[in-house]
């Protein structure tokens, strides 16, 4: 059955790095787009990133472009997302989730349980 | 990257019908077929009830259904059950190469 295990969340102070991961079992990673969305404690969602099946493309949402950098190595069936110059608004569960499709969609089928991050001093 | 427009909250009694809209713009939701609907329950992952505007996946039960008109995509769910008491989520792509998601409602079964 596919799965998708967030790992990497935690207590992180303001300023710092963090690198969640998301692994992936069940079916052929290689063969999907990926993309991280995260919520707020009490909030909606919001898309954070996506990349290729491949890892050729990755578009992220404005607000953070440049200090998130979403990555995967399809030989360990894992995808990453480094989060730097973190802030107290980047507190959020951070869920991956599998795109239908081997790019870009809105058809995500597959999500994982979440990684919770909490950016306090 | 405006989000969606979604009512907070709809309510309705075991049985009746309800319908939950999403506003957006000629950049995203009146621009392409790929409006979804995630449902999601108090502490767990969001689930995938609707996408493409109007398909469902297997194993999503006919209840739940889409539409669009113009800049406007809707979800209904029929025969309302206990069960379906969640915050529902629209997310469409957007011009800017980015996704962009509805503010959710929560739907109350009374």
């Amino acid at each position: 059955q596919v799965q998708l295990v967030e790992s990497g969340g935690g207590v992180v102070q303001p300023g710092r790095s963090l690198r969640l991961s998301c692994a992936a079992s069940g079916f052929t990673f290689s063969n999907h787009g990926m993309h991280w969305v995260r919520q707020a404690p009490g909030k909606g969602l919001e898309w954070v990133a996506v990349i290729w099946y491949d890892g050729s493309n990755k578009y992220y949402v404005d607000s953070l472009k440049g200090r998130f950098t979403i990555s995967r190595d399809n030989s360990k069936n894992t995808l990453y997302l480094q989060m730097n110059s973190l802030r107290a608004e980047d507190t959020a569960v951070y869920y991956c989730a599998r795109d239908r499709s081997y790019g870009y969609s809105t058809t995500w089928d597959y999500w994982g349980q979440g990684t919770l991050v909490s950016v306090s001093s | 990257q405006s989000a969606l427009t979604q009512p907070a909250s709809v309510s309705g009694s075991p049985g009746q019908s309800i319908t939950i809209s999403c506003s957006g713009t000629n950049s995203d939701v009146g621009s392409y077929n790929l409006v979804s609907w995630y449902q999601q329950h108090p502490g767990k992952a969001p689930k995938l009830m609707i996408y493409e505007d109007t398909k469902r996946p297997s194993g999503i039960s006919n209840r739940f259904s889409g539409s669009k008109s113009g800049n406007t995509a809707s979800l209904t769910i029929s025969g309302l059950q206990a069960g379906d008491e969640a915050d529902y989520y629209c997310c469409s792509y957007s011009s800017s190469l980015s996704v962009v998601f509805g503010t959710g409602t929560k739907v109350t079964v009374l």
